[in-house]
């Protein structure tokens, strides 16, 4: 079945440093990609998506390339900032259902 | 309107309660979905509702009752809970059967403490 991995967190920065954090799938098909945010006590908000191989989706800084050769979606920005800091959940739909299915999460952490 | 709005926020009931979660969206989307999401885990899926139809329960307890009385609203009512029932709702939506394209919209979550 169509599952999501990404790294243990929680990740620590200082501000301005570069943010890279890992996701892979593994899926039937042409699954559409996602990264979502959680801010403390919050909803999850769509950070970006890609839905088809080699696709960047861009937001706030924050890219990502979906790539079907090494299946991974992983996230970058180049400066982080305090206000960053939150859960981050990478998460696919495999396209046959309505199912978005979720990776374990990472906590950042950005300190000044 | 893209908002996802879910009423109310925070809900503390007794097991004895009945007391229901109230979710609504006027984006014209026709897919709708309740998850679960316990600390410091992801959101779960509940249940999905496709066009005013239940589609999917992910067999969840039937303490856990949905209701999609129209495309622009979702409830989920609840009976008799345990104390391991305590997380925080959330409610979603997307243009259904094309969810992956667009995306999924979440709502801020209601958070259930149950005592």
């Amino acid at each position: 079945g169509n599952s999501v991995t990404q790294m243990e967190g929680p990740v620590t920065l200082s501000e301005e440093a570069f943010l890279t954090i890992n996701c892979t799938y593994t899926a039937t098909g042409y699954p559409s990609l996602f990264w979502y945010v959680q801010y403390p006590g919050e909803g999850l908000q769509l950070l970006l998506k890609a839905t088809k191989a080699d696709d960047k989706g861009s937001n706030k800084g924050f890219e990502a390339t979906y790539r079907k050769e090494t299946t991974s979606f992983h996230l970058e920005k180049g400066s982080v900032q305090v206000s960053d800091s939150a859960v981050y959940f990478c998460a696919l739909d495999g396209g046959a259902t309505n199912k978005l299915i979720f990776g374990t999460g990472t906590l950042l952490a950005v300190q000044p | 309107d893209t908002e996802v709005t879910q009423t109310p926020k925070h809900l503390v009931m007794g097991m004895t309660n009945k007391k229901s979660l109230k979710c609504e969206q006027h984006m014209g989307h026709r897919a709708m979905y309740w998850y679960k999401q316990k600390a410091k885990k992801p959101p779960e899926l509940m249940f999905v509702y496709s066009y005013e139809k239940l589609s999917i329960n992910e067999s969840v307890p039937s303490r856990f009752s949905p209701e999609c009385p129209n495309s622009s609203l979702l409830n989920l009512h609840l009976h008799a809970l345990q104390p391991e029932d305590s997380a925080l709702y959330l409610c979603a939506s997307s243009q259904t059967r094309t969810g992956g394209i667009y995306g999924y919209t979440f709502g801020s979550g209601t958070r259930l403490t149950v005592v």
